[in-house]
């Protein structure tokens, strides 16, 4: 079945801090990889999007990259600020299919 | 140019009654999907249309559940007879579809800003 397992937070870093927070997945065929941030008292928004292998999703400073030998899509930013904080989402797109299958969030919040 | 909207934001009911929740996609968008989410937890595909046609329904969908969409716009989801595992925050989304052409990838869907459900 297709699946998405993410780092389990919550996690707290300081300003400027380096993130990384793990996603992997589990999929039959190619799938369509994204990230998904939910910041406090709004709706979920797409922050960035892999389609292919290898691809590099990139937007506010944050990156990840799709990597099919390791099944992974881990979310990096090198500077972190405070207005980062909200909660992050790895989610994917079966091939052929239309629904999104998300993991289980992780609750980042960055301390001044 | 506005998003996705959802009404009611917040529904209060008691156990056994029946409710239901609009979702308006962004104009143009043919496809919208219904999702559930619980506290501390990612969203779950409840089912997704494509224009009027209801393509792909989850396991999660219960007899109780009934979603539409009447004329390819609007959609509702009912909810019958409810039980307190049904509270939970509802999405919608929306999303172009491949031949449309319209704004957005046709990867992305646009999700709405929820409706939560609690059931006592």
């Amino acid at each position: 079945g297709n699946s998405v397992t993410q780092m389990e937070g919550p996690v707290t870093l300081s300003e400027e801090a380096f993130l990384t927070i793990n996603c992997t997945y589990t999929a039959t065929g190619y799938p369509s990889l994204f990230w998904y941030v939910q910041y406090p008292g709004e709706g979920l928004q797409l922050l960035l999007k892999a389609t292919k292998a290898d691809d590099k999703g990139s937007n506010k400073g944050f990156e990840a990259t799709y990597r099919k030998e390791t099944t992974s899509f881990h979310l990096e930013k090198g500077s972190v600020q405070v207005s980062d904080s909200a909660v992050y989402f790895c989610a994917l797109s079966p091939w052929g299919a239309q629904k999104l299958v998300f993991g289980q969030g992780t609750r980042l919040t960055i301390n001044p | 140019d506005t998003g996705v909207s959802q009404d009611p934001r917040h529904k209060i009911t008691k156990r056994g009654q029946n409710v239901t929740f609009r979702c308006d996609p962004i104009s143009e968008h043919n496809r919208l999907y219904w999702y559930r989410q619980t506290l501390g937890q990612g969203p779950e595909f409840l089912t997704y249309f494509q224009n009027e046609a209801q393509l792909e329904k989850s396991r999660l969908l219960s007899d109780r559940f009934s979603a539409e969409r009447p004329k390819g716009s609007f959609s509702t989801l009912e909810i019958q007879r409810t039980e307190q595992g049904d509270s939970a925050m509802y999405l919608c989304a929306s999303s172009p579809g491949a031949s449309s052409g319209h704004r957005g990838s046709v990867y992305e869907q646009y999700f709405g800003p929820g409706t939560r459900l609690t059931v006592t």
